[in-house]
């Protein structure tokens, strides 16, 4: 079946510093979304990228869908201690009937002021 | 955007007793689905449950040990039964709105610790 896969598992970095996380797919996506989880709290949508090569920035955030939709990065510049939580990708397979999709394993960020 | 709430938020349970967790929506919403995220793991999918018929269970997940209602189009319960504590987890409930795009809200999640 699908898979998602997401690296690294875990980044620390100081305040000020970039991050980005990594997301592949196994199949061919329609569509990838990024979801940021706070410590204790649930999943919450950042953004969605469709198109093949399609890059989207929200302030400091930038994502990176691959041109074979089967690739996506979150890259942060200068890191902030709010940006502390996990970052999940989802990806929805190309021939996903239903809204299906499948979480890759999640980076986490921590941030050192 | 939808506001989603869940009951119970957390709960301890001891083996062999079963939990309903409820999950409520502001709106009127088709695709609901339910997922587990155990502690430090990711978003794993139970089922997809849409008003009108039965749910639509992921390998691995069987309707005999989660049972789910989709009554209406705000309100679904997710049931976990026969529990062990292998089935400690968090249990979040998620929505997609009708017409819009895909993405997902998520409920506030129910933690629940098996005995």
């Amino acid at each position: 079946g699908q898979q998602v896969m997401q690296i690294p598992q875990y980044q620390h970095v100081q305040e000020g510093e970039d991050f980005t996380t990594y997301c592949n797919s196994s199949t061919t996506l329609s569509n990838i979304q990024w979801y940021k989880q706070r410590p204790g709290g649930h999943p919450v949508f950042l953004i969605q990228l469709v198109k093949s090569g399609e890059v989207k920035k929200q302030k400091r955030l930038t994502f990176q869908f691959g041109e074979a939709k089967k690739n996506s990065s979150l890259h942060i510049t200068a890191t902030q201690t709010t940006d502390v939580g996990t970052y999940f990708c989802a990806g929805a397979d190309l021939y996903n009937q239903g809204g299906k999709l499948i979480f890759g394993q999640g980076t986490e960020l921590s941030v050192k002021p | 955007s939808a506001v989603i709430s869940q009951k119970p938020s957390r709960d301890i349970c001891q083996r062999g007793t079963s939990l309903t967790i409820q999950c409520q929506v502001d709106s009127q919403v088709t695709m609901m689905f339910w997922y587990r995220q155990q502690p430090g793991q990711s978003l794993t999918l139970i089922a997809t449950a849409n008003q009108g018929s039965e749910a639509t269970y992921e390998s691995g997940f069987v309707i005999d040990k989660f049972p789910i209602s989709r009554p209406n189009l705000t309100f679904s319960t997710l049931t976990v039964s026969n529990m062990s504590p292998e089935d400690s987890s968090i249990y979040l409930c998620s929505v997609e709105l009708t017409g819009g795009p895909n993405e997902q809200f998520f409920g506030p999640g129910t933690r629940l610790t098996v005995l």
